[in-house]
């Protein structure tokens, strides 16, 4: 079935840059996402790219997609103590249903 | 602003007891989903639906049920709870064909079963 696989957990410096990896294997998904789940909060759509772009950028967010490795990069840029939370790595079918990974915890050391 | 939301926050029930999560979306969208999050197993899909009255099994269905009477509220039914449905549940909607922004979530209802 479809899978969406990623690291549990990632530990940085404030002022690095941060790099979560993602794999799938559903090569139909038209979109991939990047959700956010902050501390005691609900998912937040944090940035996303079309299936047939190769990167996209969007501030301090770059997200990188190599659609022949089936693997799909977010990297923030100067990662603040704000950037803290649960990074999830999502891709659609196209019957509208999301499959979603594990989820990152991204910690920021100060 | 648009808005998911959904009935309660944090929910304690006991072995046995019937449960009922409710959930409304204001965006006038076809589909609607219930997921459960728990650590280390991302969000898993328990139900979803495309339009009134029209559900699907998820990934995950047993112990659960939904109803979906109106196109706004989609509900999500634990029949009789057990120790192991402790979680956190999340609602989300989409119209009928995503696009690009137009996915939302709810903020979660942590269930405790006890």
């Amino acid at each position: 079935g479809e899978d969406v696989e990623q690291s549990l957990f990632l530990s940085v410096r404030e002022g690095d840059s941060s790099v979560i990896n993602c794999t799938y294997t559903d090569s139909s998904s038209t979109y991939l996402y990047w959700y956010k789940q902050e501390p005691g909060a609900g998912l937040q759509l944090l940035t996303y790219i079309f299936s047939n772009m190769d990167m996209k950028q969007d501030q301090r967010l770059t997200v990188l997609l190599n659609k022949k490795d089936k693997h799909l990069s977010l990297r923030i840029a100067d990662t603040q103590t704000g950037d803290s939370a649960i990074y999830f790595c999502v891709t659609n079918g196209n019957t509208g249903k999301l499959i979603f990974g594990q989820g990152t915890t991204l910690q920021v050391k100060p | 602003d648009v808005k998911v939301t959904q009935s309660s926050r944090y929910l304690v029930k006991r072995t046995g007891e019937k449960v009922f999560l409710e959930c409304v979306q204001d965006m006038d969208h076809e589909n609607m989903f219930w997921y459960r999050q728990d650590p280390g197993l991302g969000l898993r899909l328990i139900y979803f639906s495309y339009d009134v009255k029209m559900k699907e099994k998820g990934d995950i269905p047993e112990g659960y049920s939904v109803s979906r009477e109106k196109k706004e509220r989609f509900s999500l039914i634990l029949e009789s709870a057990s120790t192991n449905q402790t979680s956190m549940y999340l609602c989300a909607s989409t119209p009928r064909v995503p696009t690009g922004y137009e996915q939302y979530f709810g903020p979660g209802t942590r269930l405790t079963v006890t």
